[in-house]
C-alpha cells in the first residue's frame, strides 16, 4: 500500500504562474517531509523540506505547506520557470526509526511552458 | 566537491546472470542507502549502511540481493540469478551522519535491464 501518494501524474503551467504540487500520506508516524526534483538520467536532487512541528517552510521561489490534520502537503513554485520542468517526488520519513529511510510518492511530472 | 557516483550507468544482462552495481558516496559520509526505482514508481528503499555495517536490509526483496560496504566508503549491490522483474534504476544515496537532520544526496543511478 502506498504510504505517500501523489495523485497527479502530471501538471502543466505557464511560465510566470504558480505551480502547486500535492502530496498525501497515510502513516501518522511520519514527521519529516521532503521534496526532490528529478531530471531525466539524473538522480533526485533535494529541493526543500519541512518538519512536522512547522506548517510552512520557504526557500526562494519554493514554499512547502504542511497540514498535519489532513495528512497533506503541497509544494508551491512562484513564479514557475521553464527550467523547473522535471519530475517532483514527495518523500517522508520517521525520525523515531533507526535508519531515516525515505518513503517516496510516485512523482508528478511538471511542465512549465514558455 | 564530487557528488555520489555510480557505475556502470547502464547494465544489460541476461536472465540468470550475476551483476554488481557500484556506488561511491560523497567523501566523509557515513550513511549510505540503496533504493530501486521501477518504471512509473518512486524510489523504494532497499538497504541502509551506517559505516561498514548493514543497519537495515529490510527492503531487499529476496536473498538474491546482497550489498556490502567493507571499508565504510564504496558500496556494491550484488544481484544473483537476475530475473526480468529486477529491471529498474538502482539509486544510491549518502548522507553525512545518517541522523534525522541529514539530507540524502543521490547519485545518477544505474539502469539495469534484464533480458
Amino acid at each position: 500500500d502506498q504510504q505517500v501518494k501523489q495523485n497527479s501524474p502530471s501538471l502543466s503551467v505557464q511560465e510566470g504562474r504558480i505551480s502547486i504540487l500535492n502530496c498525501d500520506y497515510t502513516n501518522s508516524m511520519f514527521d519529516y517531509f521532503l521534496w526532490y526534483k528529478k531530471y531525466p538520467a539524473e538522480g533526485p536532487t533535494f529541493l526543500i523540506s519541512i518538519s512536522s512541528i512547522k506548517d510552512k517552510n520557504e526557500d526562494g521561489r519554493f514554499t512547502v505547506f504542511l497540514n498535519k490534520s489532513a495528512k497533506h502537503l503541497s509544494l508551491h513554485i512562484v513564479p514557475s520557470q521553464p527550467g523547473d520542468s522535471a519530475v517532483y517526488f514527495c518523500a517522508a520519513r520517521w525520525s523515531g526509526g533507526s535508519n531515516y529511510k525515505l518513503t517516496f510518492g510516485k512523482g508528478t511530472l511538471l511542465t512549465v511552458n514558455p | 566537491g564530487a557528488g555520489v557516483s555510480q557505475t556502470p550507468s547502464n547494465k544489460v544482462t541476461e536472465k540468470g546472470k550475476y551483476v554488481e552495481l557500484r556506488c561511491d558516496p560523497i567523501s566523509g559520509h557515513t550513511a549510505l542507502y540503496w533504493y530501486r526505482q521501477s518504471l512509473g514508481q518512486g524510489p523504494e528503499f532497499l538497504i541502509y549502511f551506517q559505516g561498514t555495517g548493514a543497519a537495515d536490509d529490510s527492503g531487499l526483496p529476496n536473498d538474491r540481493f546482497f550489498a556490502v560496504r567493507p571499508e565504510g566508503s564504496v558500496s556494491t549491490l550484488k544481484i544473483q540469478r537476475t530475473e526480468r522483474g529486477d529491471s529498474a534504476v538502482y539509486l544510491c544515496a549518502s548522507s553525512l551522519l545518517g541522523t534525522g537532520a541529514d539530507t540524502q544526496y543521490f547519485g545518477p543511478g544505474t539502469r539495469l535491464t534484464v533480458l
